[in-house]
């Protein structure tokens, strides 16, 4: 069984302050996506990740995916109170069906709250 | 309507009742699944739909029975439910056989069983 271990769980922090959160496994992705869910909403997807080593810039936010295609790490810059929501990141895995969409596992999420 | 679109938004039912649930994707997408969010767990998957086939059940319970009629359509009956099932149910679908399984997810329908 796949498992993605986000950290830390919870984070509450001055607007304007930078960040980091995690998300690691024992197990290898073929990829993985950073998702952002406001409460009442679905999860919105924000990046894939497919390259191990590989870092991806949206504005103020940063993902880069492990060497090792295990790990991957989320960087927010002066961050915002438009940031604020819970951030869940997802790994794939090839699907046990043909013609099936390849599975994906998904970690409990960070909630972050960026006080104005 | 774009994007996913799911109905109602939030349901509350008693363990006798029978309800359904109503997802409906706009993107083109052939790849259509059911989740479940309760707090402090991961999305669990339930029920994975491609081509309108089920090709995943990951052990959910008879009480729910999705039904896929066409690709842009996604059902999930509930009959005799339980407390603990009172959840976040998420639609969510994506463009089958591409390589990355990036999925789409609706707002979801917050249930709660009495």
């Amino acid at each position: 069984t796949q498992l993605l271990e986000q950290s830390p769980q919870f984070l509450s922090i001055q607007e304007g302050e930078n960040l980091t959160v995690y998300c690691n496994s024992s197990s290898v992705f073929s990829s993985l996506q950073w998702y952002r869910q406001e409460p009442g909403e679905g999860p919105v997807l924000l990046v894939t990740v497919v390259t191990g080593g590989e870092v991806k810039k949206l504005k103020r936010l940063t993902f880069q995916f492990g060497d090792a295609r295990k790990d991957s790490s989320l960087h927010i810059t002066a961050a915002q109170p438009g940031d604020t929501g819970l951030y869940l990141c997802a790994g794939s895995t090839p699907s046990n069906y043909t013609g099936a969409n390849s599975k994906l596992t998904f970690g409990k999420g960070i909630t972050l709250s960026v006080r104005p | 309507e774009t994007g996913v679109t799911q109905t109602p938004r939030h349901l509350v039912m008693g363990m006798t009742n029978k309800k359904s649930l109503k997802c409906e994707q706009h993107l083109g997408h052939n790849a259509m699944y059911w989740y479940k969010q309760s707090a402090k767990k991961p999305l669990e998957l339930m029920f994975v739909y491609s081509l309108e086939e089920r090709v995943e059940n990951n052990s959910v319970p008879s009480r729910f029975s999705p039904e896929c009629p066409n690709s842009s359509h996604l059902f999930l009956h509930l009959h005799t439910l339980q407390p603990e099932d009172s959840a976040l149910y998420l639609c969510a679908s994506s463009q089958g056989q591409a390589s990355y399984n990036e999925q789409f997810f609706g707002p979801g329908t917050r249930l709660t069983v009495l």
